[in-house]
């Protein structure tokens, strides 16, 4: 079946560092990619998505690429933020109408100033 | 962006009892909703997908008779824990996707409700 791992955490980085999450994927189609992001006490939200191959979702500075040939999505951001300290989970949905995503283990990002 | 809320936020009850936790849509309409469980540390994982109007779809190995789910309208889902044991002490969280055209848009979840059962 369909599944996304992604790199352990927790990572910890400090302010205005470079950041990489790896996420890989496994899917028997075509699948839509996300990045959502886990605040401490909220729900989760939607960072960046991208739907077919070569596609770059980028939001508040984070980007990924939807790389078929590696079946990757890392998530990068030039400089991180204290305020970006939070859960990052990578998810894939092969169905763009029914809406089931399948999460990977998620991985926590903590920025010190 | 639309709003989810799940209600309670957390619930604490005795081994044995049941506890029904609700999901609503506040300001859209969804046919389907999503229940995830979390466990601490751990990614979400799909419990079920709750349809308007007819029955819910459970993923395997989720008990369809110990989680009771009802959709009862187009913006509200209940999850019914039944003869609740502390192995069901989690994080449940609820989504809820926005269509246009019948195509998804996105996802929309909902902060969660921790259950504990003592």
């Amino acid at each position: 079946g369909d599944s996304v791992t992604q790199m352990e955490g927790p990572v910890t980085l400090s302010e205005e560092a470079f950041l990489t999450i790896n996420c890989t994927y496994t899917a028997t189609g075509y699948p839509s990619l996300f990045w959502y992001v886990q605040y401490p006490g909220e729900g989760l939200q939607l960072l960046l998505k991208a739907t077919k191959a070569d596609d770059k979702g980028s939001n508040k500075g984070f980007e990924a690429t939807y790389r078929k040939e590696t079946t990757s999505f890392h998530l990068e951001k030039g400089s991180v933020q204290v305020s970006d300290s939070a859960v990052y989970f990578c998810a894939l949905s092969e169905d763009n109408q029914g809406g089931k995503l399948i999460f990977g283990q998620g991985t926590e990002l903590s920025v010190k100033p | 962006g639309a709003v989810v809320s799940q209600h309670p936020s957390w619930v604490i009850c005795k081994s044995g009892t049941s506890v029904k936790i609700e999901c609503r849509s506040l300001d859209f309409q969804a046919t389907t909703m999503f229940w995830y469980r979390q466990f601490p540390k751990q990614s979400l994982m799909l419990m079920a997908t709750s349809n308007e109007g007819s029955k819910a779809t459970y993923e395997q190995g989720v008990e369809k008779d110990k989680f009771l789910i009802n959709h009862a309208s187009l913006t509200l889902s209940t999850l019914t824990v039944t003869s609740a044991h502390p192995e069901d002490s989690s994080f449940y969280i609820c989504s809820a996707p926005t269509r246009t055209g019948g195509f998804l848009d996105e996802q929309f979840f909902g902060p969660g409700t921790r259950l504990t059962v003592l």
